[in-house]
């Protein structure tokens, strides 16, 4: 079936590090790919997204690049704040008009200043 | 404008009572979903609508669970005979449009505490 793994958290690093999260996938045909991010005490939003091979999402200086050779869709920026502390999940949306989202566990950053 | 909106925001109940959870999407949204997130399962679908229809339930985890969508717009997600492992945040999320590429927006979700 349609799986999602991504790096166990916590993450921890100073401001201003840089950031990567890995995340690889298991699916047929080719999905669509998401990053949500769920701040403290708020809901989840998404924060970038990739609908096919070699498209890079981009937000908030946060990138990540479809990778269907490797299976792979990792978040990176370059240089994290203190606010970018939150629980990160990456999903995907399979082909074939099944729209729901299969996330992964969640990875927790925590930015030190 | 608005984002997706649920309540109640916390539920408490006791074991083998039934509740409701509501769940008011974005305006003009077609699409709606519930998920539910726990500790011990992650974030796992439970049920989408395409409109009014509910074309996949088989996320849903027993037939304890079930779910509306009137009039193209607020759902209404109904556990019966409540047991402790249905304490969770039940979210919800709607998209503009079906497909798989369409970005789904969450509400913040109602915690539901089986005592």
């Amino acid at each position: 079936g349609n799986s999602v793994t991504q790096m166990e958290g916590p993450v921890t690093l100073s401001e201003e590090a840089f950031l990567t999260i890995n995340c690889t996938y298991t699916a047929t045909g080719y999905p669509s790919l998401f990053w949500y991010v769920q701040y403290p005490g708020e809901g989840l939003q998404l924060l970038l997204k990739a609908t096919k091979a070699d498209d890079k999402g981009s937000n908030k200086g946060f990138e990540a690049t479809y990778r269907k050779e490797t299976t792979s869709f990792h978040l990176e920026k370059g240089s994290v704040q203190v606010s970018d502390s939150a629980v990160y999940f990456c999903a995907l949306s399979q082909s074939g008009g099944y729209n729901k989202l299969i996330f992964g566990a969640g990875t927790r950053l925590a930015v030190h200043p | 404008g608005a984002g997706v909106s649920q309540s109640p925001s916390n539920k408490v109940t006791e074991k083998g009572k039934d509740v409701e959870l509501r769940c008011d999407p974005i305006s003009g949204h077609t699409a709606l979903y519930w998920y539910r997130q726990s500790l011990g399962q992650g974030l796992e679908f439970l049920i989408y609508f395409q409109g009014n229809s509910a074309p996949d339930k088989s996320g849903l985890p027993s037939d304890r669970f079930s779910a509306e969508r009137t009039g193209g717009s607020v759902s209404t997600l109904t556990i019966q005979r409540t047991q402790q492992e249905d304490s969770a945040v039940y979210l919800c999320a709607s998209s503009l449009l079906w497909g798989q590429q369409e970005t789904q927006y969450f509400g913040p979700g109602t915690r539901l505490l089986v005592l």
